[in-house]
């Protein structure tokens, strides 16, 4: 059974703090994405990866950073939290080879910057 | 650049009866075409796709999607809810070119009651 899991369901830090969440996949998928998710707003793309140690910005990738280091692990990095940044955090991943980019999601991570 | 509507922000319905969730999207290029749902405190997880061929798409949980090429829609029907289908719903499609990323739409929240 595929499975994308996060290390966190529910995180409540600080402003100013930084933040890291952890993504890993064990379908040995080649793209990985950070959305967040905010009622009313859908998914927003923060960053994807199409390979280890590649990065591409997304739609609001302001306030955030991204690291691949392996390819099964994604993290999404706030280097000084703020509250507009209280969100919910998903991450997914993909296959170059399926030609179809059908994504497959993990849980999520609820993040509240207090 | 890709997007995607979805015209209803939340539907309320009765159990057993039928639902329809509308989706319009704007390319008028060859697309992949998705529909994901979102139970409470979860994950997205994959209900249908539409890569090509027959414009009825049959996915899990008794859901089915009508391709309309020239109506660029794709909208997701039930002949007969139940309370467990409860969630929020998302219509996604490939980028321009069938890229990796995925334009998701801001989310239909159904409700089923009793």
């Amino acid at each position: 059974d595929v499975k994308v899991t996060q290390s966190s369901r529910y995180l409540v830090k600080r402003t100013g703090e930084k933040v890291f969440l952890e993504c890993v996949q064990d379908m040995d998928h080649e793209n990985m994405f950070w959305y967040r998710q905010d009622p009313g707003l859908g998914l927003r793309l923060i960053y994807f990866s199409y390979d280890v140690k590649m990065k591409e910005k997304g739609d609001i990738p302001e306030g955030y950073s991204v690291s691949r280091e392996k390819k099964e692990r994604f993290s999404l990095i706030l280097e000084s939290a703020s509250t507009n940044q209280t969100s919910m955090y998903l991450c997914a991943s993909s296959s170059l080879g399926s030609g179809v980019y059908e994504q497959y999601f993990g849980p999520g991570t609820r993040l509240t910057v207090t | 650049a890709q997007s995607v509507t979805q015209l209803d922000s939340q539907v309320p319905v009765f159990e057993e009866a039928p639902v329809e969730l509308r989706c319009n999207y704007s390319s008028s290029v060859s697309v992949y075409l998705f529909w994901y749902v979102q139970y409470p405190n979860q994950g997205l997880q994959l209900l249908l796709k539409y890569l090509s061929g027959s414009t009825l798409v049959k996915g899990i949980n008794g859901f089915e999607a009508e391709f309309n090429k020239s109506q660029t829609s794709f909208h997701l029907r039930k002949p007969s809810v139940h309370i467990s289908d409860t969630a929020e719903y998302f219509c996604a499609v490939s980028g321009d070119g069938g890229s990796e990323k995925l334009v998701f739409g801001k989310g239909t929240k159904l409700t089923v009651n009793p």
